[in-house]
Order: structure tokens, then C-alpha cells, then sequence
């Protein structure tokens, strides 16, 4: 039973545009929220969370949408660059206990076109 | 600061032998968790070790055990390899000073086994 799920394994954008990655959950004790990147050969890097008390994160080009009712967070990349070409993996976890033991989607990898 | 750092890198072995996998933290991280990547089913939680102790465990079998030192540092082991264990084994440290805490990644060790 996967817990968080990715439905789009790829998309491709354009240069400058915007991205967006989405993400559902169904265990709705997940509270806090997570996106990374990866690049091939390297580890995931952290990319921007969201606890689940709040609706929207920003951080720079990136913004991360939560819609608890729906289940669903999205990651936006405004505007997107050749760089951000990457897999994407969103992840979730459940109290203070389980903070540590994220549980992640399948990835959605991004293509930034020029 | 130096990130996280495991090894070795590259691993083969042989069905039916033991591997032992090495992560050492970023400095004044308390928390290292494991994860196992395979291109079937993703990312997933082994376990987290925190101040020694095991704190939350995946599910996985009994083979996989892992260890932490009183400096941080951890360890994983998995015996009786089988073929399905071949995988990207990746270890995260995380500060835990808050409730939440993104977890930085390692590189990962790339396990086949023959």
C-alpha cells in the first residue's frame, strides 16, 4: 500500500516556466512534508517542507501547496532553469516519534527544456 | 561543514554472504536513518538510530540490522544476501533539535549482489 504517491513519472517544462509537481498522500496522519531532489550518483538534497498546520511554504523559486482536505501538496519552481532538470521525490511523516522515517513518493523526474 | 559520508561507495557480493555499510553524520547530528532505493519500490525506510538506540524500524527483515556509536556514526548490516538486495542504500542524518528536522543525505552505497 503506498502511502504517497507521485502519479507523473516525468515531466518536461520550458525554460522559465513554471513547474509544478504533484503529490498525494492518503494517511492522514502524516504532518509535516517534504520535497528533495535528485541528482543521478547523488544523494537527495533537501529542496522545502511544510508542517501540516499551515497551506503554503515559500523559499525563494520554490513554493510547496498543501491541501490537507484533498490530501494533496504540489511543489511550484517559478521560473524553471536547465539546473532544476532533476528527479523529485516528496515525502511525509508522522509525530514528533516518526519525524525521522519519511516515507517517500516515486519521484517525478523534470525536464527544463531551453 | 562536511556532509554526510558513507562507505564504501561500490560494493559486489556474492547470495549468501554479509555486508557491512558505513555512514558517518554531519558533525553534531544525532539522528542517522537508512533507506533502501530500487528502481521497483523507491525509497524505503530501514531504520533511525538516535543516541545509540534504534528509535524507529522499517519493514524489512531480520537480516537488516544496523548499529550506532556513541560518536554517531552508524553501521548496516545485512546477511545471507539475496539477489533482491541489490540497491542504492542511502543514510540521512538529521539534527533533531525541533520537532522537525530535514534529513541530508548522503551519497549512498551501491550494493550488487551476483
Amino acid at each position: 500500500d503506498q502511502q504517497v504517491k507521485q502519479n507523473s513519472p516525468s515531466l518536461s517544462v520550458q525554460e522559465g516556466r513554471i513547474s509544478i509537481l504533484n503529490c498525494d498522500y492518503t494517511n492522514s496522519m502524516f504532518d509535516y512534508f517534504l520535497w528533495y531532489k535528485k541528482y543521478p550518483a547523488e544523494g537527495p538534497t533537501f529542496l522545502i517542507s511544510i508542517s501540516s498546520i499551515k497551506d503554503k511554504n515559500e523559499d525563494g523559486r520554490f513554493t510547496v501547496f498543501l491541501n490537507k482536505s484533498a490530501k494533496h501538496l504540489s511543489l511550484h519552481i517559478v521560473p524553471s532553469q536547465p539546473g532544476d532538470s532533476a528527479v523529485y521525490f516528496c515525502a511525509a511523516s508522522e509525530g514528533d516519534q516518526g519525524a525521522q522515517k519519511l516515507v517517500f513518493g516515486q519521484g517525478t523526474r523534470l525536464t527544463i527544456n531551453p | 561543514k562536511a556532509g554526510v559520508t558513507q562507505t564504501p561507495r561500490y560494493l559486489i557480493k556474492t547470495r549468501g554472504q554479509q555486508v557491512t555499510l558505513s555512514c558517518s553524520p554531519i558533525s553534531g547530528h544525532r539522528s542517522v536513518s537508512w533507506y533502501q532505493q530500487t528502481p521497483g519500490q523507491g525509497l524505503q525506510f530501514l531504520f533511525e538510530y538516535f543516541s545509540e538506540t534504534q528509535r524507529n524500524k522499517g519493514n524489512f527483515p531480520g537480516r537488516f540490522s544496523g548499529r550506532q556509536f556513541s560518536n554517531s556514526r552508524s553501521e548496516m548490516n545485512v546477511s545471507t544476501l539475496e539477489l533482491g538486495d541489490s540497491a542504492l542504500y542511502l543514510c540521512a542524518s538529521s539534527l533533531v533539535l525541533a520537532t522537525y528536522n530535514e534529513q541530508f543525505f548522503g551519497p549512498g552505497t551501491r550494493l550488487t549482489v551476483l
